[in-house]
């Protein structure tokens, strides 16, 4: 079974800029969930989606969005980047429900300056 | 607010020692809990899982994590660890009548085990 991957790895970015970090989910699940992790903390939770459309937030700006499309897959999109968007960002797939635990990929690194 | 705490930040531990890792949520419904493993360089792995049922689960590798209801605890336990332990852990909770599956987190604790 494919696990999830996550592209880029790393990415430096400019304040202001605006950023996109894609996720393919493992195979057989249908929800995709996104975190930020920043130094020394645990992971918090972003939104997720299923069935293409977000299912909860959590207290992120509306300049953090997403898409997951038909195959599953899914994007996170920052708009506006901030010094303090500089953080480990976590896809995690599942399968619909409260009894699917997350499956998590390596996470993109982005540091903006 | 819904919050998961992790009092210890940092573990150090000579090989063969025994592990508990403190873990306190706030909510007072109906939760699903997890403990997740991150090996350096490696992403985070799910190590067990809590449910419903038997409060005593055991996961992979030798851990078990026990939930205490009346104490919001779902505190993690190894009776011996291995120099391979050496990792980041982290408490998670999915308040289960939330509508949303999202998972809250404890800010993870770094156990280093001395061979």
């Amino acid at each position: 079974e494919t696990g999830v991957t996550q592209s880029p790895t790393h990415l430096i970015k400019t304040r202001g800029q605006q950023v996109t970090l894609r996720c393919s989910s493992q195979s057989g699940h249908n929800t995709v969930s996104w975190y930020q992790q920043a130094l020394g903390q645990g992971p918090q939770f972003i939104f997720q989606y299923y069935r293409e459309e977000e299912n909860g937030r959590g207290n992120f700006p509306p300049r953090f969005s997403g898409l997951q499309f038909p195959n599953y897959s899914s994007e996170l999109n920052v708009n506006a980047l901030e010094l303090d968007d500089s953080a480990l960002y976590l896809c995690a797939s599942s399968l619909w429900g409260a009894y699917s635990p997350l499956h998590f990929g390596n996470g993109t690194r982005l540091t903006v300056t | 607010a819904q919050s998961v705490s992790q009092h210890n930040h940092h573990v150090i531990l000579s090989e063969a020692a025994s592990l508990e890792l403190g873990c306190n949520y706030s909510y007072g419904g109906t939760v699903n809990l997890f403990w997740y493993v991150q090996y350096p360089g490696q992403h985070l792995q799910l190590l067990l899982k809590y449910f419903s049922g038997d409060p005593l689960v055991k996961g992979i590798k030798g851990f078990e994590a026990e939930f205490i209801k009346s104490k919001f605890s779902f505190n993690l336990r190894k009776p011996s660890v291995q120099w391979s332990d050496t990792a980041e852990y982290f408490c998670a909770v999915n308040p289960v009548s939330s509508g949303t599956y999202k998972y809250i987190f404890g800010t993870g604790t770094r156990l280093k085990v001395l061979a």
